[in-house]
């Protein structure tokens, strides 16, 4: 699975869109990119997906530039709730056995303030 | 909705003990997984399964044991503890053939374990 970069920590108002870049050059084809969250002490939890299209959903909205070498998650009004780690993946999806290739990293750690 | 269950979630070993970190799941998941996560470390996968009585190594296997009897459970057994397995422990389940245009990850909430 292709790498992933990330910025290692990002700041955001309260009420504010949170814009956390990730850059995916060496994606293939058949690769998505999966956003995930980590609140302190808690397991990593799925925000979103997609593969070329732009994607919306109740927590958050992915864009994916058209050459597919980096995406932003965006999260519209940043609440205190989302200060956590936030972890971009690039993987084949329809196949878990290519899970064990995933190559997590550290992430962005997004601080949100009052 | 109960999802990927580990249990304990604290547990203190002295060096050299056994134990076993239970996982379980109910979305009856074909591949289950087992990751550690150290300080400025991202997530290692220690070991994994794509369906009962099926295991294979991942990046840091050593030192670990897994089994898979049931698609529901994946215990990860600890032979011989030693202070560098103190970490916090995932355990992750997913659909094996994807879902539609993905199969999500789902992880448990944790097991922290400290080996004195």
């Amino acid at each position: 699975d292709a790498k992933t970069t990330q910025p290692p920590s990002m700041d955001c108002a309260e009420g504010r869109a949170a814009n956390l870049p990730c850059n995916h050059s060496t994606i293939s084809g058949n690769e998505y990119v999966y956003w995930y969250r980590q609140i302190h002490s808690q397991g990593p939890q799925y925000i979103i997906h997609g593969l070329k299209n732009n994607e919306t959903n109740e927590m958050a909205s992915l864009i994916i530039t058209e050459d597919r070498k980096s995406s932003t998650l965006i999260l519209p009004h940043a609440t205190l709730r989302d200060t956590a780690v936030y972890y971009c993946i690039v993987r084949v999806a329809s196949d878990a056995g290519n899970n064990r290739k995933l190559i997590w990293g550290l992430g962005t750690s997004l601080a949100v303030n009052p | 909705n109960a999802g990927v269950t580990q249990t304990p979630k604290f547990q203190v070993l002295k060096t050299g003990q056994s134990m076993t970190l239970q996982c379980a799941q109910d979305m009856n998941h074909e591949y289950m997984s087992w990751y550690r996560q150290d300080p400025g470390m991202g997530l290692r996968l220690i070991h994994y399964s794509v369906g009962a009585g099926i295991t294979d190594q991942g990046e840091v296997p050593n030192g670990y044991n897994v089994s898979r009897s049931t698609t529901e459970d994946f215990p990860l057994r600890l032979l011989s503890a030693a202070p560098s397995q103190t970490s916090v422990y995932f355990c992750a389940s997913s659909y094996f053939r994807g879902a539609g245009a993905g199969n999500t990850i789902y992880f448990g909430e944790g097991s922290w374990l400290t080996v004195v």
